[in-house]
C-alpha cells in the first residue's frame, strides 16, 4: 500500500464549478502538507502549503486538512479553464523526502 | 517563475552515454533536491544536498550522482544510460533543511535513444 494516495483522474468540470481534490495517507508522522499544481511538462507550482489541522484560504484556493482521518483536500472555487492542470498533494515529516501523490489531472472545460 | 533554474530544457542522447543536469536554486537556498518524473512512477525523490554535503538518498541508481558546489549549484551525473532513464529530471530547493517548502525548478527532459 502507498503511504499517500491520490485519484489519478481525469477530473472534467465545466468553467465556474466547485472542485474538490483529495489525498489519503497512512503514515501519521506526517505533519506538513503541500499541494503542487504542474502544467504540462512544467515544474510544479507550490500552491498550499499547511502543517496544521484546518482550512487555509488563499484567493479561490482552500487546502483542508483532517488529521484524524488523515484526508486532506483542495477546494477550487469558480474555476477557470486556466486551472486545466495536474495537481499533487505532497507530504512530509521534516525529517525525510516529501512524499508526493501520483496526481490529478484536472481539465476545466469553458 | 519559482526562482530555480535547470539546464538543459531538453537532451537526447543515446544508450550507454553519460550526461550532466545542472540547477540552481533560488537565492538564499541552501537545500536542493533531485527528483525524476516519468509517466508510470510519478515524481520520485532521488537525493538531497545541503550546503554541499549529501543529507539524504531516496531511488537514486548506482550509475547516478550529484554534487553540490560552494556557489550552491548542483549537478546531477547519469552514466551508463538506458531507455529506462528517459524522463523529467526536477531539482527543488528550499531554505533549510526540513524537506518541506520546496520550490520547483522547470526541469530537464532527458530522452534516452
Amino acid at each position: 500500500q502507498k503511504e499517500v494516495e491520490q485519484d489519478p483522474g481525469p477530473l472534467s468540470v465545466p468553467e465556474g464549478a466547485i472542485v474538490s481534490l483529495n489525498c489519503t495517507y497512512s503514515n501519521s508522522a506526517f505533519q506538513y502538507f503541500m499541494w503542487y499544481r504542474q502544467y504540462s511538462r512544467k515544474g510544479p507550482e507550490l500552491l498550499m502549503y499547511t502543517y496544521s489541522s484546518g482550512n487555509k484560504e488563499d484567493g479561490r484556493f482552500t487546502a483542508q486538512v483532517d488529521k484524524s482521518s488523515k484526508y486532506i483536500s483542495l477546494f477550487i472555487r469558480d474555476s477557470q479553464p486556466s486551472d486545466s492542470a495536474t495537481y499533487l498533494c505532497a507530504m512530509g515529516t521534516g525529517r525525510r523526502a516529501l512524499t508526493f501523490g501520483s496526481g490529478t489531472r484536472l481539465q476545466v472545460q469553458p | 517563475d519559482s526562482g530555480v533554474t535547470q539546464t538543459p530544457k531538453h537532451l537526447i542522447t543515446a544508450t550507454g552515454q553519460r550526461v550532466t543536469l545542472r540547477c540552481s536554486p533560488r537565492s538564499g537556498d541552501l537545500s536542493v533536491y533531485w527528483y525524476q518524473q516519468s509517466l508510470d512512477q510519478g515524481l520520485q525523490f532521488l537525493i538531497h544536498y545541503y550546503n554541499g554535503e549529501e543529507r539524504a538518498k531516496g531511488n537514486i541508481l548506482e550509475r547516478f550522482s550529484a554534487q553540490q558546489f560552494p556557489d550552491l549549484h548542483s549537478e546531477l551525473n547519469l552514466s551508463s544510460l538506458e531507455l529506462g532513464d528517459s524522463a523529467l529530471y526536477f531539482c527543488a530547493s528550499s531554505v533549510a533543511t526540513s524537506y518541506n517548502e520546496q520550490f520547483f525548478g522547470p526541469g530537464t527532459r532527458l530522452t534516452v535513444l
